[in-house]
């Protein structure tokens, strides 16, 4: 079993549509991160949490740490929201990562 | 824009050779982490390195080695290339060595080994 596992794998939405995407991962940390990442490679970084909730622009994360969980969630959805989003836990130093949630925004 | 530049962006060498890949961090991150994509899935962690000694390294053969430099460049090198060593590599620089610092990631290298 992998230490962090995303689902879905892929997701095919509407333009508009409230996106989630989760994160469980098996071990402790001090950290989770949600990044992005684009055709080509570049990847961004959108989160960092420890606990509780955080939000930016349309883009809002939680994680519940007693239940090893998180999500990712993305209001009014649009077409430059496309891309792979990958969820990362660290304990003190090393992070390992999601295979990623390929996320497909249709116009 | 990370302010994190890679190069090459794109290499290709044969099975046996040696590469060295390059990242420059931003100014003043002090901690760079090497990690290999191989297509479809997600990053796996190579090494660290803060204040250019090798802070911690994943599931990796001696073959990868790095060096961080004071002018916050930093090296990939990769001897005895395998055709399994095909992936992106990318470098993400931070503040600092723990897991919780915001990561900056660079475009990547693209290796081919034929």
């Amino acid at each position: 079993k992998n230490e962090v596992e995303q689902s879905p794998q892929n997701l095919t939405a509407q333009e508009g549509e409230f996106i989630t995407i989760n994160c469980s991962y098996s071990v402790g940390i001090s950290a989770l991160h949600w990044l992005q990442q684009h055709p080509g490679g570049g990847i961004v970084s959108l989160f960092m949490l420890s606990s509780g909730k955080k939000k930016h622009g349309r883009l809002i994360a939680t994680i519940n740490i007693q239940e090893k969980h998180s999500s990712l969630h993305i209001t009014a959805s649009h077409p430059r929201d496309s891309a792979v989003y990958i969820c990362a836990v660290g304990g003190n130093e090393k992070l390992t990562f999601g295979t990623g949630t390929r996320l497909t925004i249709i116009p | 824009e990370t302010g994190v530049t890679q190069s090459p962006t794109h290499l290709i060498k044969t099975r046996g050779q040696q590469v060295t890949l390059r990242c420059s961090s931003q100014s003043g991150h002090n901690t760079v982490s090497w990690y290999q994509q191989a297509l479809g899935q997600g990053p796996q962690f190579i090494f660290q390195y803060y204040r250019e000694e090798e802070n911690g390294r994943g599931n990796f053969p001696p073959r990868f080695s790095g060096l961080q430099f004071p002018n916050y460049s930093s090296e990939l090198n990769v001897n005895a290339l395998e055709l399994d060593d095909s992936a992106l590599y990318l470098c993400a620089s931070s503040l600092g060595p723990h897991s919780w610092e915001k990561l900056f990631f660079g475009s990547g290298t693209q290796l081919s080994v034929l």
